[in-house]
Parts: C-alpha cells; sequence; structure tokens
C-alpha cells in the first residue's frame, strides 16, 4: 500500500509522559494535515502544511502540542505532558496542493491511550 | 467557523432497503461536501462527494443531494448490503478558486452516523 503511512499504530503511555507520532505522505503531496478523532465523534482539525511551512493551528492544539515537517515529507506531532484527556485517535491526511479538501487521503491512525 | 450537524447518530436497517443520513452546516461559504466510510479500526475513505454548483450527484447505489438555501445535504443508500455497515461522516468545506484546482484545506465534520445493515 503506498498510501499514507502513521507510526506507531498503538500507543499507551502514562500520563506526564511525551509521546511522538510520525506519519509518512504520498510522496507527491505538498500538503500534510493532522486531524484528532474521540470515540464517537468525527475527526477535528488540529494543523496542516503545505511543504514544511506550518500554515493553521486550530485553537485545540493546546502549547503542549507540537507539530513538524522539517523537509517537506514526513511529519511529527508531539505531544508533551501527556492527559487522559489527550486519548484518542490521531489521523494524518495528505492531498495534492492542487486539489486541498478534495483530494484528501487518510492514513490509519495512531491510537493514543494515556492511562 | 464552521459547523456540521449530522442525524441520525444511529441507523438499522434491513438488507435491501434505503438509508439516509442527513447534515446541516453553517457557513454559506461552504462550497465542498464530502462524505466518508470508517469501518471499525481503519481510515475515513471518501465514498462520493459534490460540490455547491450540484444539486445531485449519484454513483451506483450512492447518491447526495445539496440544498444551498436550507444549507443541509443528505447521503442516500439504496439496496443496502451488510457490507455497507460501518459509520458514515459527513464534512463540508470552503474550497476557493475551484476552477483553477482549489486551494483549500480543512474539512469540518459532523459526529457520524453508525449504520447497521442487517441480513
Amino acid at each position: 500500500d503506498t498510501g499514507v503511512s502513521q507510526n506507531p499504530r498503538h500507543k499507551i503511555t502514562k500520563r506526564g509522559q511525551n509521546v511522538t507520532f510520525r506519519c509518512d505522505p504520498i510522496s507527491e503531496h505538498n500538503r500534510l494535515y493532522w486531524y484528532r478523532q474521540t470515540l464517537g465523534q468525527g475527526p477535528e482539525f488540529l494543523t496542516y502544511f503545505q511543504n514544511e511551512a506550518q500554515l493553521e493551528k486550530s485553537r485545540l492544539l493546546s502549547d503542549r502540542f507540537s507539530a513538524e515537517r522539517p523537509k517537506g515529507s514526513f511529519s511529527t506531532l508531539e505531544i508533551q505532558r501527556t492527559e487522559q484527556g489527550d486519548s484518542a485517535m490521531y489521523l494524518c491526511a495528505s492531498s495534492p496542493l492542487r486539489r486541498g479538501a478534495r483530494g484528501y487521503t487518510f492514513g490509519s491512525g495512531t491510537r493514543l491511550t494515556v492511562v | 467557523g464552521e459547523n456540521v450537524e449530522q442525524h441520525p447518530s444511529t441507523l438499522s436497517v434491513q438488507e435491501g432497503d434505503s438509508a439516509v443520513i442527513k447534515c446541516t452546516y453553517s457557513d454559506s461559504a461552504s462550497n465542498y461536501f464530502p462524505w466518508y466510510k470508517q469501518e471499525l479500526g481503519k481510515r475515513p475513505q471518501l465514498i462520493i462527494d459534490i460540490r455547491s454548483n450540484v444539486g445531485e450527484k449519484k454513483d451506483q447505489r450512492i447518491a447526495v443531494t445539496l440544498n444551498k438555501t436550507a444549507k443541509h445535504f443528505s447521503l442516500h443508500i439504496t439496496e443496502t448490503q451488510p457490507e455497507d455497515s460501518a459509520v458514515y461522516f459527513c464534512a463540508a468545506s470552503i474550497v476557493v478558486g475551484i476552477s483553477s484546482g482549489g486551494s483549500n484545506y480543512k474539512l469540518t465534520f459532523g459526529k457520524g452516523t453508525l449504520l447497521t445493515v442487517n441480513p
């Protein structure tokens, strides 16, 4: 499958620990997006990149969250000092620049459980 | 910002029946409305989408209708099959400059509908 790849698939961590997730988009896609999905809810936008530039951050992305896409290829999402409320599925998506929202391909997500 | 409401939250139908899921949106500038299907433990996958310059779009057993005046859109699945069982999400987005390829990015999703098709 040459789609969007996310690692790890599952992460269990203790409250207060830091975690980092990785997303590898489809190689020719300029745009990369992070969403959070909690149980029984639709995905919620967190942030997006166009190449290496982070162009928007949602108010959901508190100062404990940081995302990077240093070379315009893969991206990482780090959560510092995790809280139980951070437990969710973190979805990454990518799209070609010219298609934007009309060209999303989602990854399978990283499920975070904070205990 | 945009707000998308989706109903019902759960829907159970018999195989062969039709299923209808409805969504409303708040931002009149939204002009792109996709529907995603998400099976348990899997990624959301686009099943159909519609732009605001179109009132209806059909793809085999799946159709979407859009009423811009009322700001609502609906997904219709006919002749349902057990493999249609999944969570369905509607979404809305503002896509600027469709004719030149579009330049928006963010989707606002509804809360989802769990569709169960009973054999």
